[in-house]
């Protein structure tokens, strides 16, 4: 089946770590985004990419890293930079980086640092 | 600046009743699109619809339905006899062009939707 897949469901990370969040599309996909969840919040935006071994910085971009070397793969890094990286994190991809297309929503990544 | 307010933060109704979600957006363009998503418990986001700012028909799709008034600047959405299947959280989201090309998509904070049996 087409879709986007998001491993791990769920992950622990100390204090002071890195992690990294995989993130796979077989949409055949241009573009691909990373957003992140809080409770009571909107989902806002990390980092996206329009093409392979492109990417740019969303809102909340300090503390996080990606790379995007295939296109059907956009792994995201949590370093130890990031403050407050407890949070739901959603990938995503469309089409195109057209503002008319929908994204396509993996199932997401529940980081909790311990 | 670009904005959208979902000021439900959560909806309670019993099956088979109706329910209107709102939506009221902020944006300087004059062309832009509109969404609604649905987030189950499972997390991921479904979408739902997609509507751009030059088009105000109503649409209706089974027991979901949708009022955009450029006027009021709202997208709302009802959901017509409710079912606990509908029980989620609901996200309204505004596209806007992001660093000279790309979609990017600016949410609302969501309104939690459960419906009891």
């Amino acid at each position: 089946d087409g879709g986007i897949t998001q491993s791990p469901k769920y992950l622990f990370r100390k204090e002071g770590q890195n992690v990294t969040l995989s993130c796979e599309q077989n949409l055949n996909h241009d573009a691909m985004y990373w957003y992140r969840q809080d409770p009571g919040q909107g989902l806002r935006l990390i980092y996206y990419s329009q093409i392979v071994n492109d990417f740019q910085k969303g809102d909340i971009a300090e503390g996080y890293s990606v790379s995007r070397e295939k296109k059907e793969s956009f792994p995201l890094t949590v370093t130890s930079a990031q403050k407050n990286p407890t949070a739901f994190y959603l990938c995503a991809s469309s089409l195109t980086g057209a503002p008319n297309t929908e994204a396509f929503f993996g199932q997401g990544t529940r980081l909790t640092v311990v | 600046a670009q904005k959208v307010t979902q000021a439900q933060t959560e909806i309670s109704v019993v099956e088979k009743e109706d329910v209107t979600l709102d939506c009221v957006y902020e944006t300087r363009d004059t062309t832009y699109y509109l969404f609604w998503y649905k987030q189950p418990p499972s997390g991921e986001l479904v979408f739902l619809i997609r509507r751009n700012s030059f088009d105000e028909q109503n649409e209706i799709s089974g027991r979901y339905s949708w009022n955009f008034q450029k006027s009021t600047s709202s997208f709302n959405f009802t959901i017509t006899a409710s079912q606990v299947v509908d029980s989620a959280v609901y996200f309204c989201a505004l596209s806007e062009i992001y660093g000279g090309a790309t979609n990017k998509l600016i949410f609302g904070t969501g309104t939690l939707l459960a419906v009891q049996p």
